[in-house]
């Protein structure tokens, strides 16, 4: 298994400020990824962290909404800017194994008002 | 249509039972299956990840692949109270790093 941990667990935010959640690895991985659960869908990714270059963002996901950092292979922020209520989720990072499996954080409830 | 079909349920059942969850796929190329466990205000658990088609077990949990009808099965034995959370399937295609996940199903099981 893995220990991947997440700040903040869970946070009440008002429309158009922006918060950034921070996500930590207990071992140096390649691939670290963010996703997005919202009430009643599936998980849904919305990029690939990685290190020392840009994010690569899924589709109907942009940098500008959703910038990411990866300073380090064990330490990945997710800022989700601008936010309006359609932006209440669960947000999830997780990491790729090297048998290609994935290992998720305990994710950020975020409610924005 | 979506690429991962899964009844998002409640399921309930009594103690002891055997359990059934399914998930159907749209898309034959994908490769690798697996199935997470969440409970309430976690983040999702790996439960099971089986290649291709066939069964794998794994204590009371057995994961059931059938590509050729594009369905994956997890099987609870003796299911106990403890089981009782939401479970997703997810799947990706060879050399990919995306995974697709149902939606999840709500199991519950009664004492």
């Amino acid at each position: 298994s893995a220990v991947i941990s997440q700040k903040p667990s869970r946070d009440i935010c008002q429309r158009g400020t922006s918060l950034t959640i921070q996500c930590q690895v207990d071992s140096q991985v390649t691939m670290m990824f963010w996703y997005r659960q919202q009430p009643g869908q599936s998980l849904t990714l919305i990029a690939t962290a990685n290190q020392g270059s840009e994010a690569t963002y899924e589709s109907g996901f942009v940098i500008d909404k959703f910038p990411i950092s990866r300073p380090n292979l064990t330490f990945s922020t997710l800022t989700v800017s601008n936010m309006s209520p359609e932006d209440s989720s669960i947000y999830l990072c997780s990491q790729a194994r090297p048998d290609d499996t994935q290992y998720f954080g305990p994710g950020t409830r975020l409610t924005v008002l | 249509q979506k690429e991962v079909e899964q009844d998002p349920g409640p399921l309930s059942v009594p103690e002891g039972a055997i359990v059934s969850l399914n998930c159907t796929y749209s898309n034959s190329a994908f490769q690798y299956f697996m199935w997470y466990r969440q409970y309430s205000r976690k983040g999702p658990e790996l439960l099971m990840y089986t290649y291709s088609s066939g069964n794998k077990e794994d204590g009371r949990f057995t994961a059931q692949v059938d590509k050729s009808s594009k369905y994956i099965s997890l099987f609870i034995r003796d299911s106990q109270p403890s089981d009782s959370a939401t479970y997703l399937c997810a799947m990706t295609l060879p050399k990919e790093y995306k995974y697709i996940f149902g939606t999840g199903t709500r199991l519950k099981v009664l004492a």
